[in-house]
This record gives C-alpha cells, sequence and structure tokens, in this order.
C-alpha cells in the first residue's frame, strides 16, 4: 500500500521557518495537499496541488516538491500556527487518497 | 455560505451499524465529489473513501471495503455513511469534506465532525 511519511514532530521559535516534510515510499506524482488541524477543529486546507495557497491561508505558507518529498514551508511562525499538520496525495490511479501520520509543530 | 453539517453524535453497541449524515449548502451538490475522513482518539487522519454525487459512483479504501457504503440524496443535498459490524476501534470522529470534481483543488471544505463511540 502507498504511504507517507512524516516527522512526528517539529519544533521552531516565534518568527523563524518551519519546514515540515512528508515523503512517499514511492511518489506516483500525485499532487500533494496540506491539512492544519487545530485541537478539537476540523482540518483546514492550506496548500493545495503541491504549492499553490487557497485564498485567505496566510503568505507565510508555502509548499514545494522534490522528487519523492513534498515539505511544507511556514515563514515567519506565529503561536497561532501551533498545529497539527497532515500531507494528503493520492495512489496512481488517482481515486485512493492517503495522509501522512502527521506532524505536531510546537511553536516554542 | 458554504457548509457541510453532520449529524450528531452517536453510541453504538459492537456489531452494530452506524448511519452518519452530511448536508450540504451553498454551492452546486453534484460538482463536488464528497469524501469521508475519521480520526480515532489521539490519532490522524484516515481516509474512508469517496462518492460522487452526480451519479453516486463510490471508491472506498482496502480497510473499509464490505463494511462501508456511501450514498447521496441530490433531493436534499445529502450524502451518508454507513458503517457496519462496529469494533471498539471504530471509535472515532468521522468528516465529511468536499472536493471540486477533477480540478485537484484538494478537500476545501470540511463538515464539523459526528463522534462515533463504539462500546458495550
Amino acid at each position: 500500500s502507498y504511504e507517507l511519511t512524516q516527522p512526528p514532530s517539529v519544533s521552531v521559535s516565534p518568527g523563524q521557518t518551519a519546514r515540515i516534510t512528508c515523503s512517499a515510499d514511492a511518489l506516483p506524482k500525485q499532487y500533494a495537499y496540506w491539512y492544519q488541524q487545530k485541537p478539537g477543529q476540523a482540518p483546514v486546507l492550506v496548500i493545495y496541488k503541491d504549492s499553490e495557497r487557497p485564498s485567505g491561508i496566510p503568505e507565510r505558507f508555502s509548499g514545494s516538491s522534490s522528487g519523492t518529498t513534498v515539505t511544507l514551508t511556514i515563514s515567519g511562525v506565529q503561536a497561532e500556527d501551533e498545529a497539527d499538520y497532515y500531507c494528503q496525495s493520492a495512489d496512481s490511479s488517482g481515486t485512493y487518497r492517503v495522509f501522512g501520520g502527521g506532524t505536531k509543530l510546537t511553536v516554542l | 455560505q458554504v457548509q457541510l453539517v453532520q449529524s450528531g453524535a452517536e453510541v453504538k453497541k459492537p456489531g452494530a451499524s452506524v448511519k452518519v449524515s452530511c448536508k450540504a449548502s451553498g454551492y452546486t451538490f453534484t460538482s463536488y465529489y464528497m469524501h469521508w475522513v475519521r480520526q480515532a482518539p489521539g490519532q490522524g487522519l484516515e481516509w474512508m473513501g469517496i462518492i460522487n454525487p452526480s451519479g453516486g459512483s463510490t471508491s472506498y479504501a482496502q480497510k473499509f471495503q464490505g463494511r462501508v457504503t456511501m450514498t447521496r440524496d441530490t433531493s436534499t443535498s445529502t450524502v451518508y455513511m454507513e458503517l457496519s459490524s462496529l469494533r471498539s476501534e471504530d471509535t472515532a470522529v468521522y468528516y465529511c469534506a468536499r472536493e471540486e470534481g477533477a480540478t485537484n483543488y484538494g478537500m476545501d471544505v470540511w463538515g464539523q465532525g459526528t463522534t462515533v463511540t463504539v462500546s458495550s
């Protein structure tokens, strides 16, 4: 089965840059998506199609892709960015979706 | 405004079935696929499957094949997810999330979640 691997946790100080990676064991090169989830809330889409940002998402959120790894970058991290972040992609057919295990971002 | 409103919390016994609803409003119901995603307590997101409200076609994650059924009612803009043969490991928050068909825009609107508790 297709799996996406994320680091369990990332910690940064306010104003620094946070980078969260998502690696595929064999990327079929479907697009990657990133979701932010705060405690007790539903997830929110922050990046789609590897690097596009939905309207309303701050410019400090960006995404990139290189080989079998995609990266979510949060520049100038703010306290409100503390949350769990999940990457998501699909298998080669594009039908079956998969989520990474999630990364807890802690703002020190 | 665009919103997905899910049905209320459920408590079920092992072996029973649960049916969760997700009512869409504020957009063209048949233009967006609907996903179901669940999250067990303290765990990550798990994709369960997808339904195309336009024709009713479905695809389910292999893990749930044979136990999950997703349906829709276009007259009320509502999708349903039924999970059978419940066990304690199915205790989770279940979310519906829409995705515009064939655009790769991602799951841009989510329901508020429905807590399903399986306990004897």
